[in-house]
């Protein structure tokens, strides 16, 4: 069935450097892509929506130069946390939506921010 | 209801117990109702998709049902196995866009 892959699945970075999370549809194309976050005891929170070959859409709050979004093929969707901080330090995972009404998620990504 | 709400929090059954849990969403400009089991380290896993009310579903020893008239959706799982043991989300789609807004989870532990 279809899959979506994201990677990193953990990822360290000291403060003030940039980190990028990748988010593949393995066995469809997903013009759309979606990037949710979670903060500890918090649902899924989505951050924006990403549109392939065109910008991104985000979410009340959601500061669009701190989280980059590109989406520049039919299968891959890239989010990269800028200049990160301790309070960037979340669980990040990503959707595609598939045939039918069935959304696909990644596995998710951890970053930790020191 | 403003937002995705799912009780309980967690859940703690042993095995062969029949459990449920509800998920209560806002029922303005509904479009779907999405149930995933999610395990740790793993993708969330569809369980299913209800757009229709009165829809029921059912997968295996897992089945749902959906109220969009008052906003509510149970999820049914009989004769529990330590392998349902899982976070269940459940989540909801307003008009035609693909985002959805998730409720905080159901943590089920099964346990022998």
């Amino acid at each position: 069935g279809a899959v979506v892959s994201q990677h990193p699945s953990w990822v360290i970075c000291k403060s003030g450097t940039s980190v990028k999370i990748e988010c593949r549809s393995l066995d469809f194309q997903a013009t759309t892509m979606f990037w949710y976050r979670q903060f500890p005891k918090q649902s899924l929170m989505l951050m924006a929506t990403s549109n392939e070959g065109s910008k991104a859409t985000y979410e009340q709050g959601v500061e669009k130069d701190k989280f980059l979004i590109n989406h520049a093929s039919l299968t891959l969707s890239t989010l990269t946390v800028t200049s990160a901080h301790p309070e960037d330090s979340s669980f990040y995972i990503c959707s595609a939506p598939g045939a039918g009404n069935t959304i696909y998620f990644g596995e998710g990504s951890w970053l930790t921010v020191v | 209801i403003l937002n995705v709400e799912q009780s309980p929090q967690s859940l703690h059954v042993q095995e062969g117990d029949s459990t449920n849990f509800t998920c209560s969403f806002p029922s303005s400009n509904f479009y779907a109702l999405h149930w995933y089991r999610w395990e740790t380290a793993k993708s969330p896993e569809a369980l299913f998709v209800m757009t229709l009310n009165g829809d029921e579903k059912k997968k295996g020893r897992i089945s749902a049902t959906l109220n969009t008239k008052e906003g509510y959706s149970y999820l049914y799982i009989k004769g529990s196995q330590p392998e349902d043991s899982a976070t269940y989300l459940c989540a909801s789609r307003a008009g035609t866009a693909s985002k959805l807004t998730f409720g905080t989870g159901t943590r089920l532990q099964v346990t022998l």
